[in-house]
């Protein structure tokens, strides 16, 4: 069956370009997560959304990070004025349900480079 | 500190070894926990959840001691394939955020 899936899947961007990264969850899925991967480091957590509701954004370093999903199923991440720092690989995950010890499936993520 | 810490290895290990990581987490009001399996240039998978009173999946057995706040994973009779980064994840008390340890790279040789 479908899992989950993110486009692109590789995203060069010039410093200071905007970029847009798109996750679509596993059909039905009411979570859905955001995460940053560095190289040789693990996911670090993003943002948080239960169906349209965005619970949680403490994870966004910035305000030029900004993510959506409006209709409940696919979200976006956006980053404006993008920096190098920002290159990483960007993870997306979804569960069936809120609630403790819902498996997470992830998506096969988008690695961006920022030149 | 971090929440949740890892020793990243790199563990080498002959196949048929048997292997043990462990992973601690500064939140002793942590909830839930998982061990991911993260295989090179990939996305994250789910190996198995870490109950309070242990559990076996096969080969492998995860332990968690709240005293100390650890968990453990353990592998028996390794196989080339277990070659792999290995995850621990904590959730801390809402199920809104999930806390990854930097991983464990295993690399099991023939």
């Amino acid at each position: 069956g479908a899992g989950v899936s993110q486009s692109p899947r590789y995203k060069v961007a010039k410093r200071g370009q905007d970029v847009a990264l798109r996750c679509d969850p596993i059909s039905g899925h009411v979570s859905l997560f955001w995460y940053q991967q560095a190289l040789g480091q693990g996911p670090e957590f993003l943002t948080y959304f239960q169906n349209e509701a965005q619970l949680d954004k403490s994870g966004l370093p910035s305000d030029r990070f900004f993510a959506e999903r409006p209709e409940g199923s696919v979200s976006t991440l956006k980053i404006q004025r993008t920096q190098q720092e920002d290159s990483a690989v960007y993870l997306c995950a979804s569960s069936l349900n809120r609630g403790v010890g819902n498996e997470q499936f992830f998506g096969p993520g988008t690695r961006l480079t920022v030149l | 500190r971090k929440e949740v810490e890892q020793d990243p290895g790199p563990f080498n290990v002959p196949e048929g070894a048997t292997v043990a990581f462990n992973c601690t987490y500064s939140n002793s009001a942590s909830q839930s926990f998982f061990w991911y399996r993260q295989d090179c240039r990939k996305e994250p998978k789910l190996l198995m959840s870490v109950y309070s009173s242990g559990n076996e999946d096969g080969r492998f057995t995860a332990q968690l001691n709240r005293a100390s706040q650890y968990i453990s994973l353990l592998i028996r009779d390794s196989k080339l394939s277990d070659s792999a980064t290995y995850l621990c994840v904590v959730n801390p008390y809402n199920f809104n955020k999930f806390y990854f340890g930097s991983g464990t790279k295993l690399n099991v040789k023939p």
